[in-house]
């Protein structure tokens, strides 16, 4: 099956700093997206984006479908962004995501 | 809309007991998936249900069984329970192709003493 490696597994920033989340995948997808999980364990979407660009505040997203990577960028953080976010993928013809580890984030005050 | 509900949020049964758990999805999505998380493994998938059958399953013990009603909702359900399968179990609805964007419910917790 698909792989989904994101890296790196931990990050610690402070308040205020710039970060890349990195996830690559094996093969081809129709679907990627990137979810926050909040500390009640709540999957919260970030982000739909099987290809391009796309951004929402202080976050935005790419994907590089030819490359089979996507990068997820959180500019000024604060401590409320910090969690485990996932990348997932689908390929074929149904529904189901397969996961990376997750990357867990610390901002710091 | 309302989002994807779970129920019950908290759960703790012993050994050998049985579980039912219950996703109720977002309104007009036909696809309800299921996901275990746990610190060792990750986010592992169990299956899909759509239009009230089975579409794709997890590779995951015979006593992880599921179903879906004709309103979308679904229902896992767990016999002969196990130390192993305390965990944090969460739910997807979609429309159903593999391009649709999935939104997850709470999730409901687990543990087995």
């Amino acid at each position: 099956g698909i792989q989904v490696e994101q890296s790196p597994p931990d990050l610690i920033l402070q308040e205020g700093a710039n970060s890349t989340l990195r996830c690559n995948f094996s093969d081809s997808v129709n679907n990627l997206q990137w979810f926050h999980q909040n500390p009640w364990g709540q999957l919260i979407n970030l982000f739909y984006i099987p290809s391009g660009t796309k951004q929402n505040g202080r976050l935005s997203a790419t994907t590089v479908a030819t490359e089979r990577y996507s990068l997820l960028y959180i500019s000024s953080s604060q401590t409320t962004d910090s969690g485990v976010y996932f990348c997932a993928v689908v390929t074929g013809a149904n529904s189901k995501l397969t996961f990376g580890k997750g990357i867990t984030l610390s901002v710091r005050p | 809309k309302a989002g994807v509900t779970q129920t019950p949020r908290y759960l703790i049964k012993t050994r050998g007991q049985q579980v039912t758990l219950s996703c109720s999805p977002i309104s007009g999505h036909r696809s309800v998936s299921w996901y275990q998380q746990t610190p060792g493994q990750g986010l592992q998938f169990l299956f899909e249900y759509f239009s009230e059958t089975q579409r794709n399953k997890g590779n995951f013990p015979g006593r992880f069984s599921g179903r879906q009603f004709s309103n979308s909702r679904s229902e896992m359900n767990v016999s002969t329970l196990e130390l192993g399968d305390s965990a944090l179990y969460l739910c997807a609805s979609s429309l159903g192709t593999s391009v649709d964007t999935q939104y997850f419910g709470p999730g409901t917790r687990l543990t087995v003493l």
